[in-house]
């Protein structure tokens, strides 16, 4: 079975510049997850999705940070403009909610640097 | 708001000596989950606890989840250098939220 799914594995941009990431859940999935993993904050809950709805994006750190997740099968990550305190590594995960909570499966993880 | 505090941040520890991690919620969670990742990896689930007071059991690895369901553990016996990488406790109150992790470093 494939997994989550991110793309780019690796981005590397000027400041400024928009960056999209981009996160292809596990079919039958229906909650979206996004974390970005630091050294020094660890790993934040950025926003989740449950049937595609944003549920929680009180993670989000700013304005310059939008998610969106058209269907079941895709979601992005943006941010725009990009700054050099966003580089980090962020995660996507999926899970299947439902009456029991469910382990979240993460995706490979997007390695940003704004230079 | 929940708040998820885990310790300590590092171990070393020489090949076959224990280690362990501790959790610790400022509230009352409906259950834990534990995830592991390793270097230059993301995470991957472990198991997870429901139960006041269980304890289940991994080979060489114990978790257990307290009885006022406010901590955790996880235990290894006799390390190995394929233990190495973050261990993340996870508590679910509301959302999941994920302790700071503890970097687990094995000497051969």
């Amino acid at each position: 079975d494939a997994g989550v799914i991110q793309s780019p594995r690796h981005e590397v941009t000027e400041m400024g510049q928009e960056v999209t990431l981009r996160c292809k859940p596990i079919s039958g999935h229906n909650s979206l997850f996004w974390y970005r993993q630091t050294m020094m904050r660890g790993l934040e809950l950025l926003i989740y999705f449950n049937n595609n709805v944003p549920i929680d994006d009180s993670g989000m750190p700013e304005d310059r940070f939008s998610a969106k997740m058209p269907n079941a099968s895709f979601s992005t990550l943006k941010i725009q403009p990009s700054e050099p305190r966003d580089s980090a590594v962020y995660f996507c995960a999926s899970n299947r909610q439902g009456a029991s909570n469910q382990p979240q499966h993460f995706g490979d993880g997007t390695r940003l640097s704004i230079l | 708001g929940q708040q998820v505090m885990q310790i300590p941040q590092y171990q070393h520890v020489q090949e076959g000596e224990d280690f362990t991690t501790y959790c610790n919620s400022s509230t009352t969670l409906s259950n834990i989950q534990w995830y592991k990742q390793r270097p230059g990896g993301h995470p991957v689930f472990l198991i997870q606890l429901v139960k006041s007071g269980e304890v289940k059991k991994q080979k060489r690895l114990t978790f257990q989840f307290g009885e006022a369901k406010k901590n955790s553990s996880l235990h290894i016996t006799a390390t190995q250098t394929t233990d190495v990488g973050t261990y993340f406790c996870a508590g679910q109150g509301g959302k999941l939220i994920f302790g700071q992790g503890t970097e687990l470093s094995v000497k051969p």
